[in-house]
């Protein structure tokens, strides 16, 4: 069964306008929320993170939000730029153990 | 460069044929993963490490499947009698412990094809 989903499996946004990218969750003893960015031929890299303690963590152009009630998590990218354009991952981890759990990814495209 | 290392990036190997991957983590870091990634998939957790003790396996983990730490530092995986179905990118990863909540770093990975 499939944890973490991310049912938009594509997103196209303009350049210079905000990209909103969603996960669902339906395990309820998941505490730590990750989201990844992936270059084709490449490995993950992390992007931002959240503990299930908090409701929002931002970091530059990156926020995350958290809806605990909901199970629910996005990602916010403002202003997007040409260079965000990647697959983008979802991620979270339970109570009591560090392994990730993944969804299966949004392809992003900032066209200009 | 003291990223997450994985070697080889590419493996082409014929069906019955044993591959060995090797990962070197991030100096600092005690914890290290491995993952396995396929076509429109996210990676799938496959093992972990915190130094030499192998801490869990999933059960996507065959008996075809064995992953080592003899030290504590580099991790080896090694897929004995490949599959075509073996065929995917495989992920390493490495963090530091000490309670959770501390991100993951990955390599660029392993693609390995089953021909």
């Amino acid at each position: 069964d499939q944890q973490v989903k991310q049912n938009s499996p594509s997103l196209s946004v303009q350049e210079g306008r905000i990209s909103i990218l969603n996960c669902d969750y339906t395990n309820s003893m998941f505490d730590y929320f990750l989201w990844y960015k992936k270059y084709p031929a490449e490995g993950p890299t992390f992007l931002i993170s959240i503990s299930s303690i908090k409701d929002k963590n931002e970091d530059g152009r990156f926020t995350v939000f958290l809806n605990k009630s909901a199970k629910h998590l996005s990602l916010h990218i403002v202003p997007s730029q040409p260079g965000d354009s990647a697959v983008y991952f979802c991620a979270a981890s339970a109570i009591g153990t560090d392994k990730l759990i993944f969804g299966t990814g949004t392809r992003l495209q900032v066209f200009p | 460069d003291t990223g997450v290392s994985q070697d080889p990036r590419h493996k082409i190997t014929k069906r019955g044929q044993n591959v060995t991957f090797r990962c070197d983590p991030i100096s600092e870091h005690n914890r290290l993963y491995w993952y396995r990634q396929t076509l429109g998939q996210g990676p799938e957790f496959l093992t972990y490490f915190q130094n030499e003790a192998q801490l869990e396996k999933s059960r996507l983990l065959s008996n075809r499947f064995s992953a080592e730490r003899p030290k504590g530092s580099f991790s080896t995986l090694e897929i004995q009698r490949t599959e075509q179905g073996d065929s995917a990118m495989y992920l390493c990863a490495s963090s530091r412990s000490g309670g959770s909540n501390t991100e993951a770093f990955f390599g660029q990975g392993t693609r390995l094809t089953v021909v």
